[in-house]
């Protein structure tokens, strides 16, 4: 079946950098974007980017410009999303999730178990 | 950036109650507009995409309506699983932006 798999818990020290990845499985990979999104503890839920795992262009968040980097291997079916400069802010769980169709602007059909990152010194 | 809001931002309801939740956006997103359950320590879950379809799998007393600024999410009877937190989300123009939850309690 259709499924991402996350990596494990991150504890991270302020100005430190995380890098979290997410193994697609059961889809053709490069045929759905990938977004990312996370939710710090007991708050809403916030978008960072996008990739296209087939040609690797992504688009962030204004608000994580310079910080976040999205990248993807297309040998492992596997997308990245590597967060610098860490702060206490960016405490929070992050996931990654699916497009629902084979275009950019779509709800999000298959999520990710989740990756708490705990930043902390 | 679109904004998200949400009423109410909290519901208490009984079994078997029909429930409505807004969503409107701070401008017209069209139809691309879609609806999540979130419960705790879990990741969310699609139930509605493009303002009124339903996500397969989905029980059929889960609806969504609306178009341009303003969305509805009806659930038609409540079940004992239903209580959870649901967003909308915006998928018009990046960033792609949540409103900030609907905590449905039991009453």
């Amino acid at each position: 079946q259709v499924q991402l798999v996350q990596s494990g818990a991150e504890v991270k020290k302020p100005g430190a950098s995380v890098k979290v990845s997410c193994e697609a499985s059961g889809y053709t990979f490069t045929s759905y974007y990938m977004h990312w999104v996370r939710q710090a503890p007991g708050q809403g839920l916030e978008w960072l980017g996008i990739i296209n795992p087939s040609g690797g262009s992504t688009t962030y968040a204004q608000k994580f410009q310079g910080r976040v980097t999205m990248t993807r291997d297309t040998s492992t079916s596997t997308v990245y999303m590597e967060l610098s400069s860490l702060r206490s802010e960016d405490t929070a769980v992050y996931y990654c999730a699916k497009s629902l169709t084979m275009s950019a602007p779509a709800a999000f059909d298959i999520w990710g178990q989740g990756t708490t990152v705990t930043v902390a010194s | 950036d679109i904004q998200m809001t949400q009423s109410p931002s909290s519901l208490s309801a009984s079994v078997g109650d029909r429930v409505t939740i807004t969503c409107r956006a701070s401008q017209s997103i069209s139809n691309y507009l879609s609806w999540y359950q979130q419960k705790p320590g879990k990741a969310p879950k699609l139930l509605i995409y493009a303002a009124s379809s339903l996500q397969s799998g989905v029980p059929s007393r889960f609806s969504g309506s609306g178009s341009g600024t303003d969305f509805t999410l009806t659930i038609s009877s409540l079940q004992p699983e239903d209580f959870a937190t649901y967003y909308c989300q915006q998928s018009y123009s990046t960033p792609y932006t949540f409103g900030q939850g609907t905590k449905l309690e039991i009453k």
